[in-house]
């Protein structure tokens, strides 16, 4: 059975960094891109990062280009997402995701229950 | 980027009723189209991707059609457990997309 825990996920300061991380299990992790979704409260999905199996191609929404980097330790199944200079639109729940393949382009068929990030002085 | 937009934004209909749902890419994204169901509290769940394949375990009455630009997901005879809120999805390239969502609820 496919799990997705996602954790370390809490209040920051505008401005101020958090790291998300992703335990997998039931799967193959490394033969998968991975992703990240957010969900502002009372709002819809937002695509905001990708990364190949082998963790060598990443790809980022513009909303978080150039603050958030994703990696991913396929030695300990494990997907993280580093977020720096965070900003107050940044608040939201933040689904760790597995696509069908590996490949950017195939659709996430596996979802965790999500960690909250709320950024507020 | 490639938008999505989803229509309607809510629909209310009767247990039973015919029930769809379009989404629209602002340029075309061949058949690379989700669509997802999400209950409130719950992460949402994969319905319907390659725009028209029914991911395993999902009841028949639901059905995805469409290529290029346009798409719809349909709920054949709707049932009291499909009230949710529905995505579409494009995953053809890098940024990907969500629609807006629609809400389905129960006349």
């Amino acid at each position: 059975e496919v799990q997705l825990l996602e954790s370390g996920g809490g209040l920051a300061q505008p401005g101020g960094s958090l790291r998300l991380s992703c335990a997998a299990s039931g799967f193959t992790f490394s033969t998968y891109v991975m992703n990240w979704v957010r969900q502002a409260p009372g709002k819809g999905l937002e695509w905001v990062s990708g990364i190949s199996g082998s963790g060598d191609y990443t790809y980022y929404a513009d909303s978080v280009k150039g603050r958030f980097t994703i990696s991913r330790d396929n030695s300990k199944n494990t997907l993280y997402l580093q977020m720096n200079s965070l900003r107050a639109e940044d608040t939201a729940l933040y689904y760790c995701a597995k696509d069908r393949a590996n490949s950017i382009a195939a659709a996430i068929n596996y979802w965790g229950q999500g960690t909250l990030v709320t950024v507020s002085p | 980027d490639i938008q999505m937009t989803q229509s309607p934004s809510s629909l209310s209909a009767s247990v039973g009723d015919r029930v769809t749902i379009t989404c629209r890419a602002s340029q075309g994204i061949s058949n690379y189209l989700a669509w997802y169901q999400q209950k409130p509290g719950k992460a949402p769940k994969l319905l319907i991707y390659a725009a028209s394949t029914l991911q395993s375990g999902v009841p028949s009455r639901f059905s995805g059609s469409g290529s290029g630009t346009d798409f719809t997901l349909t709920i054949s005879s709707l049932q009291t457990e499909d009230v949710a809120t529905y995505y579409c999805h494009n995953y053809n390239s890098a940024p990907l997309t969500f629609g807006g969502g629609t809400k389905v609820e129960i006349k």
